[in-house]
């Protein structure tokens, strides 16, 4: 089975840009979550979608949205990029199943610069 | 908030066991997770706790005590391909099942 897949793999913005990054899950997984990995701050959750609607969302601005589509592909976005949004941001998916243990599988990642 | 703690570097020889200790606030906990990261790669699964006691799986096992919000990680016959990052993260009812929160994770350096 494959695994999760995020594009782009690497992207460079100035600040004031947006940008959409992109996260297809495993086959047949419904959960999909967001984490912004950075040297100063490690990983942090920034949200989970499920059944195209947000069911979570961590401690950060607005201008951090995201969605998913009904074949649980998901995309988030970041507006008015600031220099600080310079991380790395992971994308997980889950089965979601009853009973299961929830794991998170964890795709290769969107390396984002802003200059 | 909701803290995890774990040591921010250790290194070990070839061959040797290893522990990696992880604290957390036990309040609304729901399970814990294990993760391996090497250098500018994504994070892989190793294991996932929700009952205390010793969870094995070959060379990594882990622990988990509910009412002392402690878990370790343990390697055994350490190789040169376990230098990595471990990251220990907690799944807390309050904030979500999905919504993990990590640990700043610890770097293992294994020396020949």
């Amino acid at each position: 089975k494959a695994g999760v897949t995020q594009t782009p793999r690497y992207l460079i913005k100035t600040r004031g840009q947006q940008v959409t990054l992109s996260c297809s899950p495993i086959s047949g997984h419904r959960s999909v979550s967001w984490y912004q990995q950075t040297p100063g701050q490690g990983l942090q959750f920034l949200f989970e979608y499920f059944s195209e609607t947000q069911r979570n969302k961590g401690n950060f601005p607005g201008r951090f949205s995201g969605r998913q589509f009904s074949n649980s592909r998901s995309e988030m976005n970041v507006s008015t990029l600031e220099l600080g949004d310079s991380a790395l941001y992971l994308c997980a998916s889950s089965l979601d199943g009853q009973g299961g243990t929830d794991t998170q599988y964890f795709g290769p990642g969107t390396r984002l610069t802003v200059l | 908030g909701q803290n995890i703690d774990q040591p921010t570097e250790m290194t070990a020889t070839e061959g040797a066991i290893v522990q990696i200790n992880c604290t957390y606030q036990t309040s609304g906990f729901n399970g814990l997770f294990w993760y391996q990261q090497h250098a500018g790669e994504a994070p892989t699964f190793l294991s996932y706790n929700v009952l205390d006691g010793l969870e094995e799986k070959g060379r990594f096992s882990s622990f988990l005590s509910r009412s002392k919000g402690y878990s370790y990680l343990l390697l055994k016959e350490l190789q040169m391909k376990d230098s990595a990052s471990y990251l220990c993260a907690v799944s807390y009812k309050g904030t979500g099942r999905r919504a993990l929160t990590f640990g700043s994770g610890t770097r293992l350096q294994v020396q020949p």
